[in-house]
């Protein structure tokens, strides 16, 4: 069991926005970057966000992550069909001593 | 481009060692800014980092929590690769394992292995 929790599962229809949040403690996101990554089906998995909102290059603009205390979000505007994936974050833990992932969120376009 | 390419066994027998390397192509495993790690997944522990090395004038490795007691996380600068070893392995330890590289501090598990499929069974 993660120390750091996502949502099981989020939809939107194409077009909307969709966010998702991941909650930790002050060992984790209260203290360290947040990573972001996309899962498509049987794939590794990709670097959506690193250093908590910073896009590697060639990841659309439509993917934001954002952090506020021990809590960060990924929002994914104007969602498209190829969003549907699992969706992880992952800071760096003290206690741990390691990165750790998210329970991940699986991401639904109806 | 940095692209990294996996390869060991697909079958491990309970309480031998699970053994798998990463060759790296496009950037050096002794580089000062770059970190290798290894990361696996399976449905009951869903993602989890393993450990990783790196090279900051002499080798530094971490190891998560949950494995540091059976974990061993090695380079090979001549042939350019790391290698993951994790002992006494239980059937617990099924997963699909991936290398992945982090290429300059702070700028998260930017490439990834295409994975290996462990299974550990007798």
């Amino acid at each position: 069991q993660s120390v750091v929790t996502q949502p099981p599962s989020v939809s939107g229809t194409p077009g909307q926005t969709v966010t998702i949040s991941c909650s930790g403690s002050n060992s984790n996101i209260g203290s360290h970057y947040v990573y972001w990554f996309q899962q498509l089906p049987g794939t590794a998995p990709k670097l959506l966000i690193y250093g908590d909102n910073q896009r590697p290059s060639g990841v659309p603009d439509r993917f934001s992550g954002s952090k506020s205390g021990t809590s960060a979000s990924l929002a994914i505007s104007g969602l498209r069909t190829e969003d549907e994936a699992a969706y992880y974050c992952a800071p760096w833990d003290d206690s741990l001593r390691g990165y750790v992932f998210g329970t991940g969120t699986k991401v639904t376009v109806l | 481009q940095v692209q990294l390419q996996q390869s060991g066994p697909g079958l491990v027998k309970p309480s031998q060692t699970l053994s798998l390397t990463c060759a790296i192509s496009g950037d050096s495993v002794s580089s000062n800014s770059g970190a290798w790690s290894w990361v696996r997944q399976s449905p009951s522990r869903g993602l989890e980092w393993l450990g990783r090395t790196y090279y900051r004038s002499k080798w530094y490795n971490d190891y998560a929590v949950s494995v540091k007691s059976r974990i061993n996380i090695s380079p090979d600068t001549t042939k350019n690769h790391f290698s993951l070893q994790l002992n006494s392995v239980t059937p617990e330890d099924t997963a699909v394992y991936y290398c992945a590289g982090e290429l300059t501090p702070h700028t998260g598990l930017h490439v990834w292995g295409q994975g290996t499929t462990v299974t550990v069974s007798s």
